[in-house]
């Protein structure tokens, strides 16, 4: 089956600092890959996303590649602001099928 | 646009008592899902259903879990009889399906809490 492993949090960092989540799966076929938001209180969002191998998501300054030789979907961001303290969650399916989610990592942003 | 509707927000009940969840997803969208989010076990993807139709729910963790999607406009979620480990938050998620992948659009959630 579908799994996704994402590294546990929460991650602590100076503002204008970089960001890395890693994030690996294991899927059947060709999956689309994901990273989704979460602020206090609210429903996940959708940051961004790739939908075959090798390409680039981005978003409000974060990136991830869809990468099919190592399994992983890392998210990136050059530099960190307090406005993005939040949970992140790596996510995988496609279609009208539901979604795979990790854990979620917490991220803490200090000014 | 509303974006999805969940209703309540947050539900306090005790042990024993019937609870039910309700969404109203985007309009248009022929996809819909039911999440539930815990601490212990992160978000899970309890049923969803396609044109009205449950595909999988597989998801669902007991007898006590039912969910019905009577028209494109509303579904519910029901636990009865509900219990302490039910408590949780639980997101309803909708999307377009067909023609490759389309963003799944989440509700707020309702924050349940069984004493």
């Amino acid at each position: 089956g579908n799994s996704v492993t994402q590294m546990e949090g929460p991650v602590t960092l100076s503002e204008e600092a970089f960001l890395t989540i890693n994030c690996t799966y294991t899927a059947t076929g060709y999956p689309s890959l994901f990273w989704y938001v979460q602020y206090p209180g609210e429903g996940l969002q959708l940051l961004l996303k790739a939908t075959k191998a090798d390409d680039k998501g981005s978003n409000k300054g974060f990136e991830a590649t869809y990468r099919k030789e190592t399994t992983s979907f890392h998210l990136e961001k050059g530099s960190v602001q307090v406005s993005d303290s939040a949970v992140y969650f790596c996510a995988l399916g496609g279609g009208a099928d539901g979604l795979t989610f990790g854990k979620g990592t917490h991220l803490i942003i200090q000014p | 646009d509303a974006g999805v509707i969940q209703s309540p927000r947050h539900e306090v009940t005790e042990m024993g008592q019937e609870v039910t969840l309700r969404c109203k997803p985007i309009s248009g969208h022929n996809s819909l899902f039911w999440y539930r989010q815990t601490m212990m076990r992160g978000l899970e993807l309890l049923i969803y259903f396609n044109n009205n139709v449950p595909i999988d729910d597989s998801g669902m963790p007991e007898d006590r879990f039912s969910a019905k999607m009577p028209n494109a406009s509303f579904s519910t979620l029901k636990i009865q009889p509900s219990e302490p480990r039910d408590s949780a938050v639980y997101f309803c998620a909708s999307t377009i399906s067909g023609g490759g992948y389309n963003e799944q659009f989440f509700g707020p959630g309702t924050r349940l809490t069984v004493l």
